[in-house]
């Protein structure tokens, strides 16, 4: 049973348009959110994270909302350049992360187009 | 900070034979994390130390596989009588001390092909 689910194995989107990558959760003892970006051949690096507590976060151009009611949380980078393209996890934890592994979402792939 | 850090990058053995994997997390990280990530999944959760205990272990961390962090520093992980579902990437990650959540640092993952 996959507890965080990422529907979209793939996403392709235009260079300087807004990227929204989607990721649903059915564990309720979840608490604490992250999004990761993938290379080939490389390990995840970790873009941005969200508590419990809030349901926004920012950085840059990385934005991240959560909807702790629908158990979705979703990664908005605008604009989307060429370098974005990669694959994208969505991970969660409980106990205010960190103590327990994370739990990963399958990945979307986003294409950037020029 | 020169991130972690993961020998060998690529592995191939034959079935049956044992391997071991290092790793060496940012130096100020007390928290160790060992993953598996095969083709077309996300990372699954094996194992974690803090310092040197080891404190969870997820049920797909078989008999056969065995991870140490002996100093609190470096950690191993070691695949005793590889079978060739045991093909995968093998990635290691490090958090700071417990100041409310931080994330998984990674690094680049071992390679395993058992053939």
């Amino acid at each position: 049973d996959q507890q965080v689910k990422q529907n979209s194995p793939s996403l392709s989107v235009q260079e300087g348009r807004i990227s929204i990558l989607n990721c649903d959760y059915t564990n309720s003892m979840f608490d604490y959110f992250l999004w990761y970006k993938k290379y080939p051949a490389e390990g995840p690096t970790f873009l941005i994270s969200i508590s419990s507590i809030k349901d926004k976060n920012e950085d840059g151009r990385f934005t991240v909302f959560l909807n702790k009611s629908a158990k979705h949380l979703s990664l908005h980078i605008v604009p989307s350049q060429p370098g974005d393209s990669a694959v994208y996890f969505c991970a969660a934890s409980e106990a205010g992360g960190g103590a327990d592994g994370l739990t990963f979402g399958k990945g979307t792939h986003l294409i950037i187009q020029p | 900070d020169t991130g972690v850090s993961q020998n060998p990058r690529h592995k191939i053995t034959k079935r049956g034979q044992n391997v071991t994997f290092r790793c060496d997390p940012i130096s100020e990280h007390n928290r160790l994390y060992w993953y598996r990530q095969t083709l077309g999944q996300g990372p699954e959760f094996l194992t974690y130390f803090q310092n040197e205990a080891q404190l969870e272990k997820s049920r797909l961390l078989s008999d056969r596989f065995s991870a140490e962090r002996p100093k609190g520093s470096f950690s191993t992980l070691e695949i005793q009588r590889t079978e060739q579902g045991d093909s995968a990437m093998y990635l290691c990650a490090s958090s700071p001390p417990p100041r409310g959540a931080a994330p998984n640092y990674f690094g680049p993952g071992t390679r395993l092909t058992v053939t």
